[in-house]
Protein backbone atom coordinates (compact mmCIF):
# COMPACT_ATOMS: atom_id res chain seq x y z
CA UNK A 1 0.00 0.00 0.00
CA UNK A 2 1.06 3.95 -0.19
CA UNK A 3 2.88 5.16 2.23
CA UNK A 4 3.17 8.32 4.19
CA UNK A 5 3.62 11.50 1.11
CA UNK A 6 4.18 14.41 1.81
CA UNK A 7 3.79 17.60 -0.47
CA UNK A 8 5.26 19.79 -2.01
CA UNK A 9 8.88 18.14 -2.24
CA UNK A 10 10.52 21.06 -2.22
CA UNK A 11 9.65 25.02 -0.92
CA UNK A 12 11.58 28.09 -1.82
CA UNK A 13 10.35 30.86 -0.16
CA UNK A 14 11.33 34.74 0.53
CA UNK A 15 11.49 35.49 4.22
CA UNK A 16 8.38 36.82 5.72
CA UNK A 17 5.98 35.08 3.87
CA UNK A 18 3.74 32.15 4.65
CA UNK A 19 4.06 28.52 3.96
CA UNK A 20 1.82 25.60 4.64
CA UNK A 21 3.07 21.49 4.51
CA UNK A 22 1.06 18.78 3.34
CA UNK A 23 0.78 15.26 5.03
CA UNK A 24 -1.09 12.01 3.40
CA UNK A 25 -0.74 9.39 6.58
CA UNK A 26 -1.01 5.73 5.37
CA UNK A 27 -4.51 4.78 5.56
CA UNK A 28 -6.17 3.97 8.81
CA UNK A 29 -3.07 5.34 10.62
CA UNK A 30 -4.71 7.24 13.68
CA UNK A 31 -1.33 8.91 14.74
CA UNK A 32 0.61 11.48 12.78
CA UNK A 33 3.59 13.34 14.14
CA UNK A 34 5.80 16.55 12.48
CA UNK A 35 9.22 15.97 12.91
CA UNK A 36 12.11 18.76 11.52
CA UNK A 37 15.61 17.54 10.51
CA UNK A 38 18.14 20.82 10.60
CA UNK A 39 22.01 20.98 10.06
CA UNK A 40 21.81 22.54 13.37
CA UNK A 41 19.08 21.14 15.30
CA UNK A 42 19.04 17.69 14.11
CA UNK A 43 15.69 15.92 13.77
CA UNK A 44 13.56 17.75 16.54
CA UNK A 45 10.11 16.82 17.53
CA UNK A 46 7.59 19.62 16.58
CA UNK A 47 3.63 18.16 17.11
CA UNK A 48 1.87 14.75 17.26
CA UNK A 49 -2.06 14.44 16.52
CA UNK A 50 -3.76 11.57 17.97
CA UNK A 51 -7.49 12.03 15.41
CA UNK A 52 -8.13 15.20 14.73
CA UNK A 53 -6.80 16.41 18.29
CA UNK A 54 -2.96 17.57 19.05
CA UNK A 55 -2.32 16.54 22.62
CA UNK A 56 1.54 17.47 22.66
CA UNK A 57 2.81 20.63 20.92
CA UNK A 58 5.47 21.00 23.24
CA UNK A 59 7.96 21.07 20.18
CA UNK A 60 6.55 23.75 18.14
CA UNK A 61 9.12 26.25 18.35
CA UNK A 62 7.09 29.72 17.98
CA UNK A 63 3.34 31.06 17.78
CA UNK A 64 4.58 31.48 14.11
CA UNK A 65 3.93 27.40 13.77
CA UNK A 66 0.81 26.14 14.34
CA UNK A 67 -0.54 22.69 12.51
CA UNK A 68 -3.73 21.04 11.58
CA UNK A 69 -5.49 17.51 11.12
CA UNK A 70 -8.56 17.09 9.29
CA UNK A 71 -11.09 14.15 9.19
CA UNK A 72 -8.54 12.11 10.94
CA UNK A 73 -6.01 11.81 7.48
CA UNK A 74 -4.24 14.94 6.50
CA UNK A 75 -2.44 17.27 8.12
CA UNK A 76 -0.88 20.56 7.45
CA UNK A 77 2.04 22.37 9.07
CA UNK A 78 1.36 26.15 8.76
CA UNK A 79 4.77 28.62 9.18
CA UNK A 80 4.00 32.21 8.77
CA UNK A 81 6.26 34.76 8.11
CA UNK A 82 8.64 32.54 7.77
CA UNK A 83 12.51 33.04 9.06
CA UNK A 84 15.70 31.85 7.16
CA UNK A 85 16.32 29.91 10.83
CA UNK A 86 13.11 27.64 9.57
CA UNK A 87 15.29 26.14 6.61
CA UNK A 88 15.04 22.58 7.07
CA UNK A 89 13.44 19.54 5.96
CA UNK A 90 10.08 19.03 7.61
CA UNK A 91 8.77 14.83 8.06
CA UNK A 92 5.68 13.83 8.84
CA UNK A 93 5.55 10.17 10.09
CA UNK A 94 2.13 8.36 11.15
CA UNK A 95 1.90 5.22 13.04
CA UNK A 96 -1.19 3.21 13.66
CA UNK A 97 -2.62 3.74 16.54
CA UNK A 98 -1.93 5.39 20.32
CA UNK A 99 1.64 5.01 20.74
CA UNK A 100 2.31 2.11 22.74
CA UNK A 101 5.26 0.15 23.31
CA UNK A 102 7.08 -0.73 19.90
CA UNK A 103 4.52 1.35 17.55
CA UNK A 104 6.45 1.70 14.59
CA UNK A 105 6.49 5.50 13.06
CA UNK A 106 6.56 5.19 9.33
CA UNK A 107 8.16 8.88 7.84
CA UNK A 108 7.70 10.27 4.24
CA UNK A 109 10.28 11.66 2.06
CA UNK A 110 9.67 15.25 3.57
CA UNK A 111 9.53 18.46 2.38
CA UNK A 112 13.00 20.89 1.76
CA UNK A 113 11.98 24.44 2.85
CA UNK A 114 14.40 26.64 1.60
CA UNK A 115 13.82 30.57 3.38
CA UNK A 116 15.84 33.06 0.80
CA UNK B 1 15.23 15.51 30.21
CA UNK B 2 15.19 12.77 27.92
CA UNK B 3 18.10 12.37 25.48
CA UNK B 4 20.35 10.87 22.66
CA UNK B 5 24.20 10.67 22.38
CA UNK B 6 25.43 8.77 19.62
CA UNK B 7 28.77 8.28 17.91
CA UNK B 8 30.04 11.08 16.20
CA UNK B 9 30.96 10.42 12.54
CA UNK B 10 31.32 10.14 9.88
CA UNK B 11 32.52 6.62 10.35
CA UNK B 12 34.61 5.38 7.27
CA UNK B 13 34.90 1.33 6.54
CA UNK B 14 36.22 -1.06 4.40
CA UNK B 15 33.89 -3.53 2.83
CA UNK B 16 33.42 -6.65 5.35
CA UNK B 17 35.02 -4.62 8.19
CA UNK B 18 32.76 -4.74 11.67
CA UNK B 19 30.77 -1.98 12.58
CA UNK B 20 30.01 -0.55 15.83
CA UNK B 21 27.79 2.28 16.19
CA UNK B 22 27.61 3.58 20.19
CA UNK B 23 24.16 5.32 21.83
CA UNK B 24 23.82 6.17 25.24
CA UNK B 25 20.71 7.47 26.46
CA UNK B 26 19.04 9.33 29.68
CA UNK B 27 15.37 9.06 30.53
CA UNK B 28 13.21 7.94 33.59
CA UNK B 29 11.37 4.52 33.54
CA UNK B 30 12.12 2.07 30.34
CA UNK B 31 11.88 3.84 27.63
CA UNK B 32 11.53 1.76 24.10
CA UNK B 33 14.65 2.23 22.05
CA UNK B 34 15.29 2.38 17.90
CA UNK B 35 17.76 2.29 15.27
CA UNK B 36 16.22 4.40 12.49
CA UNK B 37 18.15 4.38 8.72
CA UNK B 38 18.35 7.06 6.01
CA UNK B 39 19.56 5.96 2.96
CA UNK B 40 20.75 8.76 0.67
CA UNK B 41 17.48 10.22 -1.23
CA UNK B 42 15.29 8.46 0.84
CA UNK B 43 13.29 8.93 4.07
CA UNK B 44 13.98 7.74 7.62
CA UNK B 45 13.29 3.88 7.90
CA UNK B 46 13.18 2.06 11.08
CA UNK B 47 15.90 -0.44 11.20
CA UNK B 48 15.51 -2.56 14.78
CA UNK B 49 13.89 -2.15 17.86
CA UNK B 50 13.89 -3.32 21.36
CA UNK B 51 11.25 -2.34 24.46
CA UNK B 52 12.50 -3.70 27.37
CA UNK B 53 15.97 -4.36 29.23
CA UNK B 54 18.27 -6.62 27.84
CA UNK B 55 15.81 -7.50 24.61
CA UNK B 56 18.24 -7.79 21.16
CA UNK B 57 16.67 -6.25 18.01
CA UNK B 58 17.78 -6.98 14.85
CA UNK B 59 17.42 -7.09 11.09
CA UNK B 60 19.19 -7.26 7.88
CA UNK B 61 22.50 -8.18 9.55
CA UNK B 62 22.44 -5.57 12.12
CA UNK B 63 21.97 -6.35 15.95
CA UNK B 64 21.15 -3.58 19.30
CA UNK B 65 20.71 -5.20 22.79
CA UNK B 66 19.08 -2.97 24.98
CA UNK B 67 21.59 -2.31 28.20
CA UNK B 68 19.92 -1.19 31.37
CA UNK B 69 22.61 -1.07 33.09
CA UNK B 70 24.80 0.75 30.93
CA UNK B 71 21.88 2.77 29.44
CA UNK B 72 23.02 1.80 25.95
CA UNK B 73 21.76 0.21 22.74
CA UNK B 74 24.67 0.25 20.30
CA UNK B 75 24.53 -0.83 16.73
CA UNK B 76 26.66 -3.34 15.53
CA UNK B 77 27.00 -5.70 12.23
CA UNK B 78 29.49 -8.39 11.44
CA UNK B 79 30.33 -7.26 8.07
CA UNK B 80 29.23 -4.24 6.56
CA UNK B 81 28.48 -3.93 2.75
CA UNK B 82 28.71 -0.72 0.13
CA UNK B 83 25.09 -0.80 0.80
CA UNK B 84 24.55 0.25 4.22
CA UNK B 85 26.00 3.37 3.02
CA UNK B 86 23.84 5.60 5.08
CA UNK B 87 23.03 7.93 8.22
CA UNK B 88 21.59 6.17 11.14
CA UNK B 89 19.95 7.58 13.97
CA UNK B 90 19.28 6.00 17.06
CA UNK B 91 16.19 7.13 19.15
CA UNK B 92 13.71 6.53 22.01
CA UNK B 93 10.18 7.25 22.93
CA UNK B 94 9.44 7.38 26.50
CA UNK B 95 7.28 5.63 28.32
CA UNK B 96 4.09 6.70 28.55
CA UNK B 97 5.21 9.56 25.65
CA UNK B 98 4.07 9.98 21.78
CA UNK B 99 7.40 11.66 20.64
CA UNK B 100 10.87 9.84 19.46
CA UNK B 101 13.85 11.77 20.49
CA UNK B 102 17.03 11.33 18.22
CA UNK B 103 20.12 11.24 18.71
CA UNK B 104 22.59 13.79 16.14
CA UNK B 105 23.04 10.75 13.69
CA UNK B 106 26.09 9.25 11.70
CA UNK B 107 27.22 8.94 8.98
CA UNK B 108 28.60 5.79 7.53
CA UNK B 109 30.38 5.28 3.98
CA UNK B 110 31.46 2.03 3.08
CA UNK B 111 34.17 1.43 0.65
CA UNK B 112 34.46 -1.57 -1.51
Amino acid sequence: GAGVSQSPSNKVTEKGKDVELRCDPISGHTALYWYRQSLGQGLEFLIYFQGNSAPDKSGLPSDRFSAERTGGSVSTLTIQRTQQEDSAVYLCASSLGPPGRGDEQYFGPGTRLTVT
Amino acid sequence: GNSVTQMEGPVTLSEEAFLTINCTYTATGYPSLFWYVQYPGEGLQLLLKATKADDKGSNKGFEATYRKETTSFHLEKGSVQVSDSAVYFCALRASGAQKLVFGQGTRLTINP
